[in-house]
């Protein structure tokens, strides 16, 4: 049972957009950053967003991320066959003096 | 270009230790914190243990399914991390990876801001 709740899975048609909710707690979200990371499994999990909504060098802009009380969201819009991975959300929990990962989201694109 | 690499994975019986290791390059290894997070398979990311840069005291933080049983530890000479696994469980088995971390302080205390680099993995198998 991870600290951070995430869906399973989601899934959407290429061109659309699709959200990934992360839900957490005042230990973790509600008071550090959010970051979110793509895994192709086999291959080194990549940084998407950090401090909540900012995206590396390299990031296109059709991900976004949001931050709002205990609760963080991935945005990808113009969803792309290469955007098929697992997502995970990441963030520092005071209560725990450890970082925290939500169970990872599958995304799908049909 | 900036790489992590990690060794030293394989096949260990259970209560026996064994030693990974992560070799970087292309960035100034001493100035950054450094992790280890594994993946059990069919499993999602668990990290696992941090490491603060020497400027921060090189002070360390373990998850709790870890802590007493593995150490983290550095040698910025060699721009190593490695990553001590004693008494090793059959739940142990995972790839283990290690990141390249960037930290935040506040309050007086330093943590994990994100994890900026990361490498491939290395696994371990702890099976009698």
């Amino acid at each position: 049972q991870s600290v951070l709740t995430q869906p399973p899975s989601v899934s959407a048609a290429p061109g659309q957009k699709v959200t990934i909710s992360c839900s957490g707690s005042s230990s973790n979200i509600g008071n550090n950053y959010v970051s979110w990371y793509q895994h192709l499994p086999g291959t080194a999990p990549k940084l998407l967003i950090y401090d909540n909504n900012q995206r590396p060098s390299g990031i296109p802009d059709r991900l976004s991320g949001s931050k709002s009380g205990t609760s963080a969201t991935l945005g990808i819009t113009g969803l792309q066959t290469g955007d098929e991975a697992d997502y995970y959300c990441g963030t520092w929990d005071s209560s725990l003096s450890g970082w925290v990962f939500g169970g990872g989201t599958k995304l799908t694109v049909l | 270009e900036v790489h992590l690499v990690e060794s030293g994975g394989g096949l260990v019986q259970p209560g026996r230790s064994l030693t990974v290791s992560c070799t970087a390059s292309g960035f100034s290894f001493g100035d950054y914190a450094m992790s280890w997070v594994r993946q059990a398979p069919g499993k999602g990311l668990e990290w696992v243990a941090f490491i603060r840069s020497k400027a921060y005291g090189g002070t360390t933080e373990y998850a709790a399914s870890v802590k007493g049983r593995f150490t983290i530890s550095r040698d910025d000479s060699k721009s190593i991390a490695y990553l001590q696994m004693n008494s090793l469980k059959t739940e142990d088995t995972a790839v283990y990876i290690c990141t390249r971390d960037r930290i935040h302080c506040s309050g007086g205390s330093c943590y994990i801001y994100y994890m900026d680099v990361w490498g491939k993995g290395t696994t371990v198998t702890v099976s009698s």
